[in-house]
Formats: structure tokens, sequence, C-alpha cells
């Protein structure tokens, strides 16, 4: 089945520095989806991406679309304490009753 | 006024028990979701109903059976729970559109976390 890893896996940064994470795909997505999941509570949605080559931001993210659509990036700038928490990137295939499969996530730390 | 709620939000059983996890969504989506975390926060999917109908159905052993009264509710029951049953099991919705095109990401209720002992 498809598998979605994602690095790194974990990462202490100080805070106000910016930080990089990606996600790779053994096959290729249509869509792909940044989440945050907070302690105790369920991943929200920060950024979705439906176009090979895109670039989107929300507030201080920003995320890319692999143009091989077998990735994806997302930037965070000038990290704040509440940044803190697990993301994951997550890919779909074409349609609507595909399945969204989620990557490994990375546990982000940030040093006050 | 929670979007995706889920009960109970901890449920601590014993071994051989069989339980219940309810799932209710507000937001008017005609898409719902289980899906399981496990220990290391791998998100894994479960079960999928669109408009009360099941869609997606991964291998999971059939002491779980997902019930879909309406297209606002998801409940899941187990059966005979075993110790690696424990896991944080989170209910989700969305609204699909038509194949292709743009839809919306998932909405995640808080997670119900199971333990079994």
């Amino acid at each position: 089945g498809q598998q979605l890893n994602q690095s790194p896996q974990s990462m202490f940064i100080q805070e106000g520095e910016d930080v990089s994470m990606n996600c790779t795909s053994s096959s290729i997505f249509n869509t792909w989806l940044w989440y945050k999941q907070d302690p105790g509570e369920g991943p929200v949605l920060l950024i979705a991406l439906y176009k090979a080559g895109e670039l989107t931001s929300n507030g201080r993210l920003t995320a890319q679309f692999g143009i091989t659509r077998k990735d994806s990036f997302l930037n965070i700038s000038a990290s704040i304490p509440s940044d803190v928490g697990i993301y994951f990137c997550a890919g779909q295939l074409a349609g609507g009753y595909q399945k969204v499969t989620f990557g490994t996530g990375t546990k982000l730390q940030v040093i006050p | 006024d929670t979007a995706v709620s889920q009960t109970p939000k901890y449920l601590v059983t014993q071994m051989g028990n069989d339980k219940s996890i309810k799932c209710e969504q507000n937001l008017g989506h005609d898409t719902m979701y289980w899906y399981k975390q496990d220990s290391k926060k791998f998100l894994k999917i479960m079960f999928s109903y669109n408009n009360k109908e099941l869609i997606i159905n991964e291998t999971v052993p059939n002491r779980f059976s997902p019930k879909s009264p309406d297209k606002a509710h998801l409940n899941l029951h187990i059966n005979s729970l075993e110790l690696g049953d424990s896991a944080v099991y989170f209910c989700a919705s969305r609204r699909t559109g038509s194949t292709g095109g743009l839809w919306g990401g998932y909405t995640f209720g808080s997670g119900t976390r199971l333990t079994v002992v």
C-alpha cells in the first residue's frame, strides 16, 4: 500500500527560527494536505494543495506540492511556542471517495 | 457548538468486554470516518461512510462494527476487546465534492482514548 514518510521525525528549535519538513510518497497523489495535532486533540487542517508545483501560504506557514506529485514540503517561519505539536502530511488520489493516507508525523518542539 | 463530537473522551475497560464509541457532526457533511491512532501517533483509516453507506472498509478485525443511523452520526462498536485495541480513535467528517475538483479537508473530533486492561 501507499506509504508517506515524513522527515524529520522530530525536531527541537529555538523560538524565532524557521522550520522545514517534508513528506515523500512511494506513489503519486492528486491532493496534498498538511495537518497539525495538538496534545489531546484531533488533527486540524492547515493547508490544502491541489496542483503539482502549487505553493500556498497560511500566515507563517507555506506548503508546496512537489512537481513529481510524490512529495510535499511545509515551512514555518519565525516559530513561536504555540507551533509545538505533531505535523502530519496526507495525500489523496482523485475521486471523492478515495481515502486519505496520513504520513508518519513530525513532532515539533519550540524552545522559548 | 462543537463541529465533530465524540463520546466518551476516555474509556478504560477490561479485556473481553464490548464497548461503543459515538460520533456526531453538525457540519452538514456527507462522509464520516473512523481512524485509529497508535502509540507511535500513526493515523490509520478504519472505515468510511457516505450518506449512511459503507464505502471504505480497511483490514480491520470483524470485532469492530461501525453503524451509521444517519449521515450526521457514525458509531463504532467493538466486541471482545483485546489489549492491542488500546489506542486513540478519531472520528472525522467532510463534504465530498463531485469526482475531481476541490474538496474540503477532514474535520476531526478530539478523539476517544481507549485503554484495555
